[in-house]
């Protein structure tokens, strides 16, 4: 069974522009998380979506937003970029998204802001 | 709110040689606790689990036991290898929630 995947797996933005970021689930789980990971602040939990409803939001401001759609890809949104938004994206999936599933994660997408 | 400590990096070890990563935490409840290991250039895998107090998790030689008593997750292998090279997080999950909270992170390197 193929794992999760996210695309692209690089990319390289300027200040003020927008970036989408996209990740697919493991076939069949239909939760997907969405976690950013920095040197400063380690892994910090941004969203949640399960059957194209964001269930559970982390503490970041509005310019990050997500969806999902009806086969349970996800994309991630962040409008604006700062400086401070480069990151590694790490997305994680799991079959319901009960707090007994396992998360799987994705290899990410490092994101540079110049 | 819910945290997780970890000791700070980075733990040099020599091949062979026991590996202890400390990992505390601070929780309401009974929270599921995990290891997750992220390889150079890689996202996270799950390491091992527990999910209730004095449960034991075991996987590939590391083992880490649920201590509510001191709560505690410490990860223990008894002979490190050069492909044992990693960061280590320990992580909880809180009763009713599904994000999971991630300590800093403890970047072990095993030198042949």
């Amino acid at each position: 069974k193929a794992g999760v995947t996210q695309t692209p797996r690089y990319l390289i933005k300027t200040r003020g522009q927008q970036v989408t970021l996209s990740c697919s689930p493991i076939s069949g789980h239909r939760s997907v998380s969405w976690y950013q990971q920095t040197p400063g602040q380690g892994l910090q939990f941004l969203f949640e979506y399960f059957s194209e409803t964001q269930r559970n939001k982390g503490n970041f401001p509005g310019r990050f937003s997500g969806r999902q759609f009806s086969n349970s890809r996800s994309e991630m949104n962040v409008s604006t970029l700062e400086l401070g938004d480069s990151a590694l994206y790490l997305c994680a999936s799991s079959l319901a998204g009960t707090g007994k599933d396992e998360q799987y994660f994705g290899p990410g997408t490092r994101l540079t802001v110049t | 709110g819910d945290s997780v400590t970890q000791m700070e990096g980075p733990v040099t070890l020599s091949e062979e040689a026991f590996l202890t990563i400390n990992c505390t935490y601070t929780a309401t409840g009974y929270p599921s606790l995990f290891w997750y290991v992220q390889y150079p250039g890689e996202g996270l895998q799950l390491l091992l689990k527990a999910t209730k107090a004095d449960d034991k998790g075991s996987n590939k030689g590391f083992e880490a036991t649920y201590r509510k008593e001191t709560t505690s997750f410490h990860l223990e292998k008894g002979s490190v290898q050069v492909s044992d090279s990693a960061v280590y997080f320990c992580a909880l999950r809180a009763p009713g929630r599904r994000a999971l909270t991630f300590g800093s992170g403890t970047r072990l390197q095993v030198q042949p």
